[in-house]
């Protein structure tokens, strides 16, 4: 069963606190992506990662860092620093850089 | 500046009849764009994909028109289906710093009417 999971669906944290979101990809892809998504909004790039152990900013990486280690792997984490950490959270994956992408279920995050 | 944009943000159409989902892009020189769907709390799925040298592709009930002389894409679903009711969104792949990455319309929100 291939695709993209992320985890948790739901995730709620208090300001001040850094929190990490999960994306596993066992499509073999080299390249991987995280996006943000408010209410009645499109898709805003954070991070992009070409390859393992590279990773570039998108439009909006201030408060957030990743980490590539593993093909399979793109951790999000959010930090203190992020103004407004509340939003929908997704993870993308595509055989390289270029092509269509696949998205994963994403994950909530509320910070109270 | 750049940018991909929808020209309406809601479409109804009754179940049965075919839908037309408009985008407009600006910048000329990108070369592929892509039609994707988005159900409540889910994330993104893709439709269907078309390269500018290209000016219609068809999938499965969907079609996708490519303009660039006016610089608009279309999605047309074909006998719309309850189950076409969601957020559809055009992104647009343009180069940047030697890069290419997405750029996503806000999105139209579909409903059939039973």
């Amino acid at each position: 069963d291939g695709g993209i999971t992320q985890s948790p669906k739901y995730l709620f944290r208090k300001e001040g606190q850094n929190v990490t979101l999960s994306c596993e990809q066992n499509l073999n892809h080299d390249a991987m992506y995280w996006y943000r998504q408010d209410p009645g909004q499109g898709l805003r790039l954070i991070y992009y990662s070409q390859i393992v152990n590279d990773f570039q900013k998108g439009d909006i990486a201030e408060g957030y860092s990743v980490s590539r280690e593993k093909k399979e792997s793109f951790p999000l984490t959010v930090t203190s620093a992020q103004k407004n950490p509340t939003a929908f959270y997704l993870c993308a994956s595509s055989i390289v850089l270029g092509y269509e992408q696949y998205f994963g279920p994403g994950t909530r995050l509320t910070v109270t | 500046g750049e940018s991909v944009g929808l020209h309406l943000p809601t479409l109804s159409v009754q179940e049965g009849d075919n839908s037309i989902i408009n985008c407009a892009y600006s910048n000329s020189a990108s070369d592929y764009f892509i039609w994707y769907k988005q159900e409540s709390g889910k994330g993104p799925q893709f439709i269907i994909d078309i390269r500018s040298n290209m000016d219609k592709r068809q999938g499965q009930r969907v079609t996708v028109l490519l303009n660039k002389t006016v610089k608009h894409l279309s999605l047309q679903i074909a006998a719309t289906q309850p189950g076409d009711s969601a957020v559809y969104f055009c992104a647009e792949m343009k180069r940047f710093r030697g890069n290419e990455k997405l750029t996503f319309g806000t999105g139209t929100r579909l409903t059939i009417i039973p």
